[in-house]
């Protein structure tokens, strides 16, 4: 599974759209891009998950390259509820998710 | 929703005692999970199931044994605790077709405090 690379932390403001990018350089052809976020004493929780095309749900927004070597998650309008870890994985068929320390990501008021 | 439910929240146990803790999902999930995660380490794989008395191992699953005997309910058990077990440990579950078997719903996770 391809390796990705996220800044250690981020901050926004409350109401304001938050974008968490990710790099994935080394991401094959049938390999997709997943988001998770980890709010403090919970478990995981999944966002989003995309190929090539930009995708959308009720939770956010994930925006892929042409190249498919890096994406944006996008919160649209980022609540204090909000702040947690958000980890970008790139994984083919494998079950076995891999976090690595992604990106902190706190909300202010 | 998806829900996964495990047992306790926080667990305080002795070194040496054999140590269950159990997972169970409500959406007739075929793949289930029991992960550790620990500070700097990540999320590490103990176990996997992908159906019922069918188990697989993981990245790490020295010490530890599993248990399925109902689709909706999978058990990790520490045979002897040791201190280096202490641990927030996670379940989830997943559908087994396609690329969704990678949208894996976990619960709240389990503190465990071997001393």
């Amino acid at each position: 599974d391809a390796k990705t690379t996220q800044p250690p932390s981020m901050d926004c403001a409350e109401g304001r759209a938050a974008n968490l990018p990710c790099n994935h350089s080394t991401i094959s052809g049938n390999e997709y891009v997943y988001w998770y976020r980890q709010i403090h004493s919970q478990g995981p929780q999944y966002i989003i998950h995309g190929l090539k095309n930009n995708e959308t749900n009720e939770m956010a927004s994930l925006i892929i390259t042409e190249d498919r070597k890096s994406s944006t998650l996008i919160l649209p309008h980022a609540t204090l509820r909000d702040t947690a870890v958000y980890y970008c994985i790139v994984l083919s068929g494998n079950y076995k998710l891999t976090f690595g320390k992604g990106t902190l990501l706190t909300v202010n008021p | 929703d998806v829900k996964v439910t495990q047992s306790s929240r926080y667990l305080v146990k002795r070194t040496g005692e054999k140590v269950f803790l159990e997972c169970v999902q409500d959406m007739d999930h075929e793949n289930m999970f029991w992960y550790r995660q620990d500070p700097g380490l990540g999320l590490r794989l103990i176990y996997f199931s992908y159906d019922v008395k069918m188990k697989e191992k993981g990245d790490i699953p020295e010490g530890y044994s599993v248990s399925r005997e109902k689709k909706e309910r999978f058990s990790l058990i520490l045979e002897s605790a040791s201190t280096n077990q202490t641990s927030m440990y996670l379940c989830a579950s997943s559908i087994q077709v396609g690329r969704a078997k990678n949208i894996q719903y976990f619960g709240a996770g389990t503190r465990l405090s071997v001393l």
